[in-house]
């Protein structure tokens, strides 16, 4: 099976402890996303990679947290310091970038972080 | 501030019959609708999507219509088999600009 994976599947953590999360993306995809989620919400944007450009933020991705991809393969999202407002499921998708410029994104199975 | 609502937290429908989950948008610039399908401990996965130049799109047994005058966007399942039971985002886009998603419909198909 060739589609996106993460690592872990679950994490739990005290507060203030840090955590790293893993994804790997469809191989011929150049296109990284993170997304957060949360009960009774749909995935929420946090950041996006084109090869090994981190191109958009969002605002909900405080200073506690930082995204590579260093080789425009895998990325990883550490989260530093966690609080427990940080438990959420946290979704990792890739895509091709496409001549006409929309894409549909593919999703790997989420991490599922809770902080105690 | 919600640009993607859909109003319906859950629908039952029973086996057999049409399942319509309904979504809103209120940013005029999203001119791209996507419908994803949600499995317990799974992540999303694409079902169908249709431009703004279009208003409607067919796959199979999954329609999605769009009415741009309404910001209104619907998708149609017929007929609903139990494996459709998910929970269903809808989410759009405005072109080079990145998805937003609607809380979800979690849709449950009676046999």
């Amino acid at each position: 099976d060739t589609g996106v994976s993460q690592d872990p599947r679950h994490k739990i953590t005290k507060r203030g402890q840090n955590v790293t999360f893993r994804c790997d993306p469809i191989s011929e995809h150049n296109r990284l996303y993170w997304y957060r989620q949360t009960l009774g919400q749909g995935p929420e944007f946090l950041t996006y990679f084109q090869n090994e450009a981190q191109l958009e933020k969002s605002r909900l991705l405080s200073d506690r947290f930082s995204a590579e991809r260093p080789k425009g393969s895998f990325s990883t999202l550490e989260i530093q310091r966690t609080e427990q407002g940080d438990s959420a499921m946290y979704l990792c998708a890739s895509s091709k970038k496409l001549a006409g410029g929309h894409n549909e994104q593919f999703f790997g199975p989420g991490t599922r972080l809770t902080v105690l | 501030d919600q640009q993607v609502k859909q109003n319906s937290p859950s629908l039952s429908v029973q086996e057999g019959r049409i399942s319509i989950l309904n979504c809103d948008y209120t940013n005029s610039m999203f001119d791209y609708f996507l419908w994803y399908k949600k499995y317990p401990a799974e992540g999303p996965t694409f079902l169908i999507s249709i431009s703004s130049i279009k208003d409607k799109n067919e796959d199979g047994r999954f329609t999605v219509f769009l009415n741009k005058s309404a910001k209104h966007l619907s998708l149609h399942i017929v007929p609903s088999q139990p494996g459709d039971s998910a929970v269903y985002f809808c989410a759009a886009n405005r072109y080079g600009q990145n998805f937003v998603f609607g809380p979800g419909t979690r849709l449950s198909v009676l046999p």
